[in-house]
């Protein structure tokens, strides 16, 4: 299958400060990609979804302005927290897929820890 | 009619036996259906995927069985293993719409 990189795997910061996550497609053109939160032993939960160059669109109840997704080209797509909370530690996972193929693949996963 | 219904939550085999999950969905739309393999602090990998099109795809230890009528689909792992043990989501796909199923937690013991 298709290769997805998530960058960091782990990371601590401090409340109110502001940390980026990167997806990237290592072997494929990722035309969109979806960012989900999956709190533990639950089910992955959609926050956005995002075609390159285009806006990201948000899942209902997810703050766009708290959560800035960019997919400025056709391997890299970022999630910045911003001015993260305790709250806001979780495992957030990428996944992308190519043009109409169907097939949806993920990276490993961030967790994130805010203290 | 965007669920994805998945059953057991959680599921204990013996090595060697046979693994059994179980999904359904409401929306017709949906036509393409994937199972992926989570291990702990990992990504969701994609373990196998079937089209409503056929009734059974099987690669190596799984296979998945589909009725379309019944607007259900299930995944069989073979000959289990401990190092199957995850938690399995099963999903279901159309355009860029993926709905995953609540996830079910397999232990296959030694």
């Amino acid at each position: 299958g298709a290769v997805v990189s998530q960058h960091p795997s782990r990371v601590i910061c401090k409340s109110g400060t502001s940390v980026k996550i990167e997806c990237r497609s290592l072997d494929f053109q990722a035309t969109t990609m979806f960012w989900y939160r999956q709190f533990p032993k639950q089910s992955l939960m959609l926050m956005a979804t995002s075609n390159e160059g285009s806006k990201a669109t948000y899942e209902q109840g997810v703050e766009k302005d708290k959560f800035l997704i960019n997919h400025a080209s056709l391997t890299l797509s970022t999630l910045t927290v911003t001015s993260a909370h305790p709250e806001d530690s979780s495992f957030y996972i990428c996944s992308a897929k190519q043009g109409a193929r169907t097939e949806a693949f993920f990276g490993q996963g961030t967790r994130l820890t805010v203290v | 009619q965007q669920q994805v219904k998945q059953s057991p939550q959680s599921l204990i085999v013996q090595k060697g036996g046979i693994s059994i999950i179980n999904c359904a969905y409401e929306n017709t739309a949906f036509d393409y259906f994937p199972w992926y393999q989570q291990f702990p602090g990992k990504g969701p990998a994609l373990l196998i995927a079937i089209r409503p099109d056929v009734s059974e795809k099987k690669e190596g230890r799984f296979t998945i069985s589909f009725n379309k009528s019944a607007k259900q689909f299930s995944l069989h792992i073979m000959d289990s293993q401990p190092g199957d043990s995850a938690t399995y989501f099963c999903a279901a796909n159309y355009g860029q719409n993926f709905v995953f199923g609540p996830g079910t937690r397999l232990s296959v013991l030694p």
